[in-house]
C-alpha cells in the first residue's frame, strides 16, 4: 500500500503566500524526505528530516515531523511565482537490509499566481 | 555538469519492440537506481544496484532487465513493450543505500508506448 499521502493534492495561492503541504504515512520510517519536481523535469531534493528530529529549517522551508501521527508538514514562506511546481513527500526505512527503501507520495501541485 | 543523465529523454515507440534506457551518473556513488512515474504521478522504485550488484527488484516483470557494467552506469532494457509501460523512467544515484541519504535524480525519460 502507498506509504506516504500528501494532502491537498493541489494548492493555489498568490505571491507572498505561505504554503503548507502534508503528508502522512504508514509505517514507521528512518527518515522523510521532501522532494520537488518542476514539469517535465526531474526530482530535486530539498530537505530530510530523520525520525529522531520534530523541526528543520532550510531557507524559506520549514519541515515538521510527528511520529506519533506519522505526519510531516512543509511550510513554505513568503511563496514565490518560481515555487510552482509538484511537491512529494518521501519515507525511508529499513526493509531488512542496510540499504532501505525510499517510498513517494502522490505529491502536492502547488502553483503560486505573480 | 549533469549528476545523473539519462537518455534518450523522449522515446515514442511501438507495441512489442524493445528498448533501452542508459544512465550514468558523475557523482561517484555507489547505488543507483530505477523509478518508474506513472500518469497519476506516482513514482516507485523498480530496481536499485550498489557497486554493480542487484539490491531491489520491486516485483518488475522480467520484461525489464537492468544492467549495470560499472557503478557509473545503470542501463534499463524493455522487451516486448506494452502500453502500460508508457511512462516517465527516473534514474537515481546516492552514496550508499537510502537510510539518511540523498538520492539524486536525473531529468527522466518519457515513454510512449503506441
Amino acid at each position: 500500500s502507498q506509504q506516504g499521502e500528501e494532502d491537498p493534492q493541489a494548492l493555489s495561492i498568490q505571491e507572498g503566500e505561505n504554503a503548507t503541504m502534508n503528508c502522512s504515512y504508514k509505517t514507521s520510517i528512518n527518515n522523510l524526505q521532501w522532494y520537488r519536481q518542476n514539469s517535465g523535469r526531474g526530482l530535486v531534493h530539498l530537505i530530510l528530516i530523520r525520525s529522531n528530529e520534530r523541526e528543520k529549517h532550510s531557507g524559506r522551508l520549514r519541515v515538521t515531523l510527528d511520529t506519533s501521527k506519522k505526519s510531516s508538514s512543509l511550510l513554505i514562506t513568503a511563496s514565490r511565482a518560481a515555487d510552482t511546481a509538484s511537491y512529494f513527500c518521501a519515507t525511508a526505512y529499513n526493509r531488512g537490509t542496510s540499504y532501505g527503501k525510499l517510498t513517494f507520495g502522490q505529491g502536492t501541485i502547488l502553483t503560486v499566481h505573480p | 555538469d549533469t549528476a545523473v543523465s539519462q537518455t534518450p529523454k523522449y522515446l515514442v515507440t511501438q507495441m512489442g519492440n524493445d528498448k533501452s534506457i542508459k544512465c550514468e551518473q558523475n557523482l561517484g556513488h555507489d547505488t543507483m537506481y530505477w523509478y518508474k512515474q506513472d500518469s497519476k504521478k506516482f513514482l516507485k522504485i523498480m530496481f536499485s544496484y550498489n557497486n554493480k550488484e542487484l539490491i531491489i527488484n520491486e516485483t518488475v516483470p522480467n520484461r525489464f532487465s537492468p544492467k549495470s557494467p560499472d557503478k557509473a552506469h545503470l542501463n534499463l532494457h524493455i522487451n516486448s513493450l506494452e502500453l502500460g509501460d508508457s511512462a516517465v523512467y527516473f534514474c537515481a544515484s546516492s552514496q550508499g543505500g537510502l537510510l539518511g541519504n540523498t538520492i539524486y535524480f536525473g531529468e527522466g525519460s518519457w515513454l510512449t508506448v503506441v
